[in-house]
């Protein structure tokens, strides 16, 4: 167990839909990552929020968002949503960043499945 | 687009057989480079380097770093069926950019 936890585990959703996936970093995280992960594409990385405020961006859709509260959980927004965005979406938390190259380390999630009917 | 290039893409190997994985990257603000296993569910840390020829071992795990040549690989001794899994190498610069893994089969 990472300590890092997702709800919910399953979302079955159809297109169209809106859905909202939730993670709680581990005790003393103040990064979050969120990461995207089909069969195709292998885990991509989608977007990292630090201490509350957006601090990169990766392949993201314009569709999607996300957003780090003051309790440091955060929230990936994912609207429109089309067959293609069924795949397995990861939190990941890390204390960093910072110059110390070992809060590079991230502790990964149990992930959430999305199956966009 | 940073690459991390992982091969072999899929290994089936028997109980007791050692296993070589690689990965090679782009050194592009290179900060470290972490291996991590995937068990059909979350990635699970399994090293992380920052140094040219130091070893970082666990158990009959060990994963080592070139920079000059832009490369990692991890070994696995002694295989076991409970080390089938998927094994991703991910570079870490501005942001963390996997490889597409090498699927490893133990067969008893």
């Amino acid at each position: 167990d990472s300590g890092v936890t997702q709800t919910p585990k399953h979302l079955i959703t159809a297109t169209g839909q809106r859905v909202t996936l939730r993670c709680s970093p581990r005790s003393g995280d103040l990064s979050v990552y969120w990461y995207q992960q089909s069969l195709d594409q292998g885990l991509q990385f989608l977007i990292q929020y630090y201490n509350g405020e957006e601090r990169a961006k990766g392949n993201i859709l314009e569709r999607f968002s996300a957003q780090q509260f003051p309790d440091l959980h955060s929230e990936l927004n994912l609207s429109s949503l089309e067959l293609g965005d069924s795949a397995l979406y990861f939190c990941a938390s890390s204390v960093g960043p910072s110059s110390d190259v070992s809060t590079d380390t991230q502790y990964f999630g149990p992930g959430t499945r999305l199956t966009v009917l | 687009e940073d690459k991390v290039v992982q091969s072999p893409l899929s290994l089936v190997v028997h109980e007791g057989d050692t296993v070589t994985l690689n990965c090679s990257y782009e050194v592009t603000n290179f900060r470290s480079l972490l291996w991590y296993k995937q068990e059909k569910k979350a990635p699970t840390f399994l090293f992380m380097l920052t140094s040219s020829g130091i070893e970082k071992k666990s158990g009959r795990l060990s994963s080592i770093l070139d920079k000059k040549e832009l490369f990692s690989i991890l070994n696995i001794t002694a295989t076991q069926t409970g080390d089938s899994a998927v094994y991703l190498c991910g570079r870490s610069a501005r942001q963390l950019t996997f490889g597409s893994g090498t699927q490893l089969t133990v067969l008893p």
